[in-house]
């Protein structure tokens, strides 16, 4: 099973409302990743949990919020987004061995959001 | 700064012929790298690489790498319209738990 799952689908938000996006893995995997996609372009790192901590975080405005709450699921907090924030969030997940072959990450369905 | 060069960026052929997608990399610390397919939603894995000259093979996929030249090769043979997707090509460095640094990727379009 190499299954990531994602709610919500779709979200449409407000530049003032606070909102959650969720991942959810069941593969034992020790590592999360979030990646933001923009239309016709590749994902990009927003941030990485190794063992459940933050390990990477490519200077993501603090608008959001990440949050690994156990090693099953990652959370996305938002608020106060811009338009500009609207695009694909994709969840991914891996095994964190380090042991070379062992790091393919496995995506998620994504969030379609759209920021109002 | 890594950087991950995919070519060509669309590729337009017909049903049945075979194609060749190209990906060069520079990347510090390398360790694998992996192509997805991406039709409308998330990429889904179809290889990762992580030798020099050892063919993966899936179907009528198949990927290649070779670490002294920093790059590798998708084909595709008896192409198929289902197979019309953005291949994406992405790189792991470092160890461990390291995000991936994608290319732009190639929109591959098969017409019947």
């Amino acid at each position: 099973d190499t299954e990531v799952t994602q709610t919500p689908k779709h979200l449409v938000m407000g530049m003032t409302n606070k909102k959650s996006l969720k991942c959810e893995q069941h593969m034992g995997h020790r590592a999360m990743y979030w990646y933001k996609q923009k239309a016709k372009k590749p994902p990009e790192l927003m941030f990485v949990y190794s063992y459940e901590k933050l390990s990477i975080n490519e200077s993501v405005p603090s608008r959001f919020s990440p949050e690994c709450p156990n090693s099953s699921l990652l959370n996305l907090h938002l608020h106060a987004l811009q338009p500009e924030d609207s695009a694909l969030y994709l969840c991914a997940s891996s095994q964190a061995t380090g042991l070379a072959g062992e790091e393919t990450q496995y995506f998620g369905p994504g969030t379609r959001l759209l920021v109002l | 700064e890594d950087k991950v060069v995919q070519s060509p960026l669309s590729l337009v052929v017909h049903e049945g012929d075979t194609v060749t997608l190209n990906c060069s990399y520079e990347v510090t610390n390398f360790r694998s790298l992996l192509w997805y397919k991406q039709e409308k939603k998330a990429p889904t894995f179809l290889f990762m690489l992580t030798s020099s000259g050892i063919e993966k093979k899936s179907g009528r996929l198949s990927s290649i790498l070779d670490k002294k030249e920093l790059f590798s090769i998708l084909n595709i043979t008896a192409t198929q319209t289902g197979d019309s997707a953005i291949y994406l090509c992405a790189a792991i460095s470092g160890g461990g738990a390291d995000g991936l640094t994608f290319g732009k990727g190639t929109h591959l379009i098969i017409q019947p």
